[in-house]
This record gives structure tokens, sequence and C-alpha cells, in this order.
């Protein structure tokens, strides 16, 4: 079954330390991918997304992604945190196919102690 | 464009009444999906249509949803008759195909 996985449930970051989130999905095939957040009490909010092209995607608010096809991985980076992005992140996903249906992974909490 | 327009915002009910939530989607977008999101089960896809016609409703928890999209520009989600465990923040969403969708802020439902 396709799935997206993200093995960080919960990180707890201090401020201008890096930030890696893990992503991985299920599938061979021809995917797109996307990073969205979740700020307390709000909505979510695209961060980026790849479809083709240059793997290493740069988004809003200094986050960036690679797409590594051969790890099946969208690992989301920030060389530097804030308290501001403190928040839940949801990596998702596209499969091939004549879908549009959005798979998403179970979310992670970020937490920037000032 | 305002984004996508969900309501009302926050609803409070009692167990066994009949809930009806609202989205209109972004114009010109042809997908709209609905989503249930709670503590315990997360983010959970409920239905989605595309040009106003249901194309997965797998995720409809049972008989007592329903969801309509009578044109372009409005959809409801029912649920009757309510229950607790229907407490939940139900978001819309919208987009084109393959990508990526726009979030509406959301309908959070209480059942009491």
């Amino acid at each position: 079954a396709q799935s997206v996985s993200q093995h960080n449930h919960h990180v707890i970051l201090s401020e201008a330390a890096s930030l890696e989130l893990g992503c991985n999905y299920s599938y061979g095939g021809t995917v797109n991918l996307f990073w969205y957040v979740q700020y307390p009490g709000q909505h979510l909010q695209l961060l980026l997304k790849y479809f083709s092209g240059d793997p290493l995607v740069k988004g809003i608010k200094g986050f960036e992604a690679e797409f590594i096809k051969s790890k099946f991985s969208f690992n989301l980076r920030k060389p530097s945190v804030q308290w501001s992005d403190t928040a839940e992140y949801f990596c998702a996903v596209i499969f091939g196919g004549a879908t549009n249906k959005l798979i998403f992974g179970t979310g992670t909490l970020l937490a920037v102690q000032p | 464009d305002a984004g996508v327009i969900q309501s009302p915002r926050h609803e409070v009910t009692e167990m066994g009444q009949e809930v009806t939530l609202r989205c209109k989607p972004i114009s010109g977008h042809d997908y709209l999906f609905w989503y249930r999101q709670t503590m315990m089960r997360g983010l959970e896809l409920l239905i989605y249509f595309n040009n106003n016609v249901p194309i997965d409703d797998s995720g409809m928890p049972e008989d007592r949803f329903s969801a309509k999209m009578p044109n372009a520009s409005f959809s409801t989600l029912k649920i009757q008759p309510s229950e607790p465990r229907d407490s939940a923040v139900y978001f819309c969403a919208s987009s084109l195909y393959r990508g990526e969708q726009y979030f509406g802020p959301g309908t959070r439902l209480t059942v009491t």
C-alpha cells in the first residue's frame, strides 16, 4: 500500500539549532511531494513542493527539502530554527496514476525553545 | 482570492443533532477535499470531489456522514445524528489536478 512515514513524532530544539525532519514514502513511480506546516490553532499551510526538476527545493521561511529518489525520501531542513517555527510539520505525497489524493504522514511536532 | 472559506468556525451541539458544515473552494479549483483532524487519529481524508462529483469517499466513517457538492463553489458535510466521538476539527481544501491543496481555517466541532 502507498504510505508516507515520518519517523520523528516529536522534536525539541533550541533556537539557532539546525533542523532535519525525515519523510519516506513507499512507491517507486512518479510522485508529487509536499511539506505543510500547521501553527498552533491554525490550518495547514504549504511550505514547499516538488514536482520535477532540481531535487533541492526551497520554500518559505528559510525551509528547504531534498528529493532523493533512490532513498524514497523528501527530508525537510532548516539551518537555524526560531521560536516561531514551533508547529506541526506534515509530509504529503500524491502518488503516480490518475489520482489527486494527497497521502499525509502522521506529522512531526516541533518545539523550539528560546 | 479570499482563499477557502468555511463556516461555521465553531459549532457546539448536543448528541443526536444534525450538523452541517459548509465550504467554498477557491474559484477555478476543480478538486475539493474534506478532512477531519483529531489528536488520536491525526489528519484523515473523508471524501474528495472532482468537478462536483465524489471520487473517493472511502474515508467517510459511517452512514451518519454525508457530503454534497451541488455546484463548483459550494460543498457541505453533514453529520446526522451527531455523536461525541465526532468532535474534531474539520478542514476543507481545494486544488487543481495534482497541485498543492489550499486549506480553509477549519470548523471546530464539539458534540456534547
